[in-house]
């Protein structure tokens, strides 16, 4: 009950296009979902996180979607640049766990230029 | 958004020996850290949840006596790895809560055991 799926795996897109990456939860008691972003050889920075109380937060070219019946959240980056290319987790935790974060697996994302 | 400052944020050391990796909220109190070990092109995997004060909860499958962690101020854990061997290489990453929910992490630390 504590797993996030992840996907997909890798994601390749072009400059300017957008990339997407969906995450399924199990556990109903989680109420706060955040995405990390991570370059190589660096802690994971906060992206951007929502609660399940809306279905949609945007901030800028990063849009979470979240669907609460479905269990399903997904992380959509528009006008995706190079400097965008990263690894993605997307991550779930739940009221009174001191915000203990149930990580996906990953998303490996690389945008051509 | 808040600092959590880790160091060093690479070491390299012989077998047998015991590395330290400090991990500090520099902008804000945090009454809890967590530590976290990663594989490459892995996710994070957590370790253990440190506690100002008290002892920290170990993850099933962490051996509490080879990663010692100490939270003795607000700002302030350290994670331990005593008598290192090679399979003790990995990234290891802290973070820490800052008010209700935001958790930030660490740049991290490539621990390399030869």
């Amino acid at each position: 009950q504590q797993q996030v799926k992840q996907s997909p795996q890798s994601l390749i897109v072009q400059k300017g296009g957008i990339s997407i990456i969906n995450c399924a939860y199990e556990n109903t008691a989680f109420d706060y979902f955040p995405w990390y972003q991570q370059f190589p050889g660096k802690g994971p920075a906060l992206l951007i996180a929502i609660r399940p109380d809306v279905s949609e937060k945007k901030e800028g070219r990063f849009t979470i979607s979240f669907n609460k019946s479905a269990k399903q959240f997904s992380l959509h980056i528009m006008d995706s640049q190079p400097g965008d290319s990263a690894t993605y987790f997307c991550a779930a935790a739940y009221s009174g766990s001191a915000r203990q974060l149930t990580f996906g697996s990953g998303t490996q994302l690389t945008v051509l230029p | 958004g808040a600092v959590v400052s880790q160091h060093p944020s690479r070491v390299i050391c012989k077998s047998g020996t015991s590395v330290k990796i400090e991990c500090r909220s520099l902008d804000f109190q945090a009454t809890t850290m967590f530590w976290y070990r990663q594989f490459p092109k892995q996710s994070l995997m957590l370790m253990a949840t440190s506690n100002e004060g008290s002892k920290a909860t170990y993850e099933q499958g962490v051996e509490k006596d080879k990663f010692l962690i100490n939270h003795a101020s607000l700002t302030l854990s350290t994670l331990t790895v005593t008598s290192a061997h090679p399979e003790d290489s990995s990234f290891y990453i802290c973070s820490a809560a800052k008010g209700g929910e935001k958790l930030f992490f660490g740049s991290g630390t490539q621990l390399s055991v030869l």
